[in-house]
């Protein structure tokens, strides 16, 4: 079985910090996403990454592929109360056409 | 409005009812699928359908089944509702092999 685990499963901090948000497994993936999730709503994708190491940006958000396409990491810069909400990271194996998700990383960015 | 729809969006109900959970897509997406999200562990899923004659069981199959009636409708039954089925429903679909775009969920209680 695949499993994705994210890290950490819940962070609290000021507008204006910066964090880091890790996606890791022990398999490959031939992509990797990243949805977000606000509450009484289903996720919306962000980004979807499919090269080794390739790093793609959204604004103030930064993604990144692990070079073994195993992990991935979400970093925000100078986070804003907007950004608040659950963040979940799903891979697609090469084999398969379904999306395997993490648990989920719980945001909070107190003004 | 909406490109994925599900009705209905709360529902409470007793143990051993039966209960039926509605999707709809405008989107002309073939691929379909049905997901669980509880605290701590992501999204599951349940029942996934490539075109309307094609149904496939997910991780946690059991208890639940489904009806693809057309292309742009996925409904999900819980033939005898138990308690450890109150959880948030999402339905899903995709044109592509990964990109899934979600309905707003249904929040169901099995008292």
């Amino acid at each position: 079985t695949q499993l994705l685990k994210q890290s950490p499963q819940f962070l609290s901090i000021q507008e204006g910090e910066n964090l880091t948000v890790y996606c890791n497994s022990s398999s490959v993936f031939s992509s990797l996403q990243w949805y977000r999730q606000e509450p009484g709503e289903g996720p919306v994708l962000l980004v979807t990454v499919v090269t080794g190491g390739e790093v793609k940006k959204l604004k103030r958000l930064t993604f990144q592929f692990g070079d073994a396409r195993k992990d991935s990491s979400l970093h925000i810069t100078a986070a804003q109360t907007g950004d608040t909400g659950l963040y979940l990271c799903a891979g697609l194996a090469d084999s398969s056409y379904k999306l395997i998700f993490g648990s989920g990383t719980r945001l909070l960015v107190r003004p | 409005d909406a490109d994925v729809t599900q009705t209905p969006r709360n529902r409470i109900t007793k143990t051993g009812k039966r209960i039926m959970l509605e999707c709809s897509q405008t989107k002309g997406h073939d691929r379909m699928y049905w997901y669980r999200q509880d605290p701590g562990l992501g999204l599951r899923l349940i029942y996934y359908s490539f075109d309307v004659k094609d149904i496939n069981k997910g991780e946690i199959s059991d208890g639940y089944s489904v009806s693809r009636q057309a292309q742009a409708k996925f409904s999900l039954s819980l033939e005898s509702a138990i308690p450890n089925q109150t959880a948030l429903y999402f339905c899903a679909t995709s044109g592509t092999r990964d990109t899934q775009y979600f309905g707003p969920g249904t929040r169901l209680t099995v008292l």
